[in-house]
């Protein structure tokens, strides 16, 4: 597509449930980058994908964070027992090469309450 | 570790330079952004300067790169309304992962 896809748009969850995100990057591209923005915060690196394989998942928090990329294009990031602190912008971006030319979906804004 | 760090405001008024600033810690980084975050909505890429470089142009916007320092600056010239928005320096480190790390962002309030 034109640019990078990331649905819901919005995503109000309660404590102790299951979400899932989906990002749907720029086609041919093969690096796939998810991000989280907490509130007045930076984005803070979670897992990065080189085609199908996670690369380096240095930055998610703990074990109920989970992503995917079964077929090198779309990913889902997927979080367990959602905790309130979880509640940000998940953002996710793509590049034809790791560090150039990354392109930033919109994001998905996850609320737990 | 990497890290990297901006001031979190800067007023100006419409028609001046805009100069925002950033430091980071990487000395191995080689590529260094600029994005611009309007109110919900995504990164939008402004520029970026590659660390061999010093000065990179681009028609209103000026990247000014210290590397001994460690010092980003972003100018931006005849600063208007449309440019009120959060701005990010982001640092590609020596990870061979090209995961970026971002300041926390300076808002830039333009005043009519």
């Amino acid at each position: 597509g034109a640019g990078v896809s990331q649905t819901p748009s919005n995503k109000v969850t309660e404590k102790g449930k299951y979400v899932e995100l989906r990002c749907d990057p720029i086609s041919g591209h093969t690096a796939l980058y998810w991000y989280r923005q907490s509130l007045g915060q930076g984005p803070e690196f979670l897992i990065y994908f080189q085609g199908t394989g996670a690369a380096d998942d240095s930055g998610l928090p703990n074990d109920r964070f989970f992503a995917v990329r079964p077929e090198g294009s779309v990913s889902t990031l997927k979080i367990q027992r959602t905790e309130r602190g979880d509640s940000a912008v998940y953002l996710c971006a793509s590049s034809y090469r790791p560090g150039y030319g990354y392109t930033f979906g919109s994001g998905t804004r996850l609320t737990v309450v | 570790g990497e890290d990297v760090e901006q001031s979190l405001f800067l007023s100006v008024r419409e028609g001046d330079s805009s100069v925002i600033n950033c430091t980071y810690t990487d000395s191995s980084s080689t590529y260094l952004y600029w994005y611009k975050q309007e109110p919900g909505a995504g990164l939008q890429l402004l520029t970026y300067i590659f660390s061999n470089m010093d000065m990179k142009q681009d028609q209103r916007l000026t990247v000014l790169l210290n590397k001994k320092d460690k010092h980003l600056s972003l100018r931006i010239a005849d600063t208007q309304t449309g440019d009120s928005a959060i701005y990010f320096c982001a640092e590609f480190g020596s990870s061979n992962t090209g995961k970026l790390i971002f300041g926390q962002g300076t808002t830039l309030q333009v005043k009519p």
